[in-house]
């Protein structure tokens, strides 16, 4: 499993509060990112992360901010949720041993439901 | 961003081979075309890559065509196991950090029978 654990796994929140995801890896990886999935969409890219203090947006990156403080954990904040954030959220490292090709592995997801 | 087209779903029988064609008729000469799956309630897995040579691993084969504009990943005897959404992906460089984004579309259901 490439050594990413996703946190909570699933969490149910109300319209206009805050909440923050947390992928931790323990593989030292450079890159992490972060994905939504949603039915009709596929995985879309939320932000992504290259380096300790060094992120960038995805391609759905409105309502949604990240922090890297440590190279281990990667945490996607929603600052006040909207339903329209309901979704599974996955978090992904890149591998090794293709050099730039390297795989993307990915955690088990965060099922994230806004009421 | 190069496109990729898949069919929507295939249906295979446990056991015999299956192709799951992808289009990518507008892949760039420095594109690789990636191929993950993803089982149902887990994240997606890396299953396979190449850029123009035919790419074999434990897991499948990727037969890439001559021109590029398309490739197939054979799964050479399916399994229940096997059944997933497949997600055939061409990658793309992120703006910053040397990194790449790899855009998934909505994937391709195989369903395996037994």
């Amino acid at each position: 499993d490439a050594g990413i654990t996703q946190s909570p796994r699933h969490k149910v929140t109300e319209t206009g509060t805050p909440v923050t995801l947390r992928c931790h890896q323990t593989e030292n990886h450079r890159y992490m990112y972060w994905y939504r999935q949603d039915p009709g969409h596929g995985l879309r890219l939320i932000h992504y992360s290259y380096g300790v203090k060094d992120t960038d947006k995805g391609e759905v990156s409105d309502g949604y901010s990240v922090s890297r403080s440590k190279t281990e954990d990667f945490l996607l904040t929603l600052e006040s949720a909207t339903s329209s954030q309901t979704s599974v959220y996955f978090c992904a490292i890149k591998g090794t041993g293709f050099g730039e090709n390297s795989p993307l592995h990915f955690g088990n997801g965060t099922r994230l439901t806004v009421t | 961003d190069a496109k990729t087209t898949q069919p929507n779903s295939m249906e295979s029988n446990e056991e015999e081979p299956v192709h799951l064609p992808c289009n990518h008729s507008t892949i760039s000469g420095t594109d690789y075309i990636h191929w993950y799956r993803q089982l149902p309630s887990q994240g997606p897995e890396y299953v396979i890559h190449g850029l123009t040579s035919n790419v074999n691993n434990r897991m499948a084969s990727l037969a890439i065509a001559e021109d590029r504009k398309s490739s197939t990943l054979i799964l050479h005897r399916a399994t229940l196991r096997d059944a997933a959404v497949y997600y055939c992906i061409l990658r793309d460089f992120l703006t910053q950090g040397g990194s790449e984004k790899l855009v998934f579309g909505k994937g391709m259901k195989l369903t395996v029978n037994p």
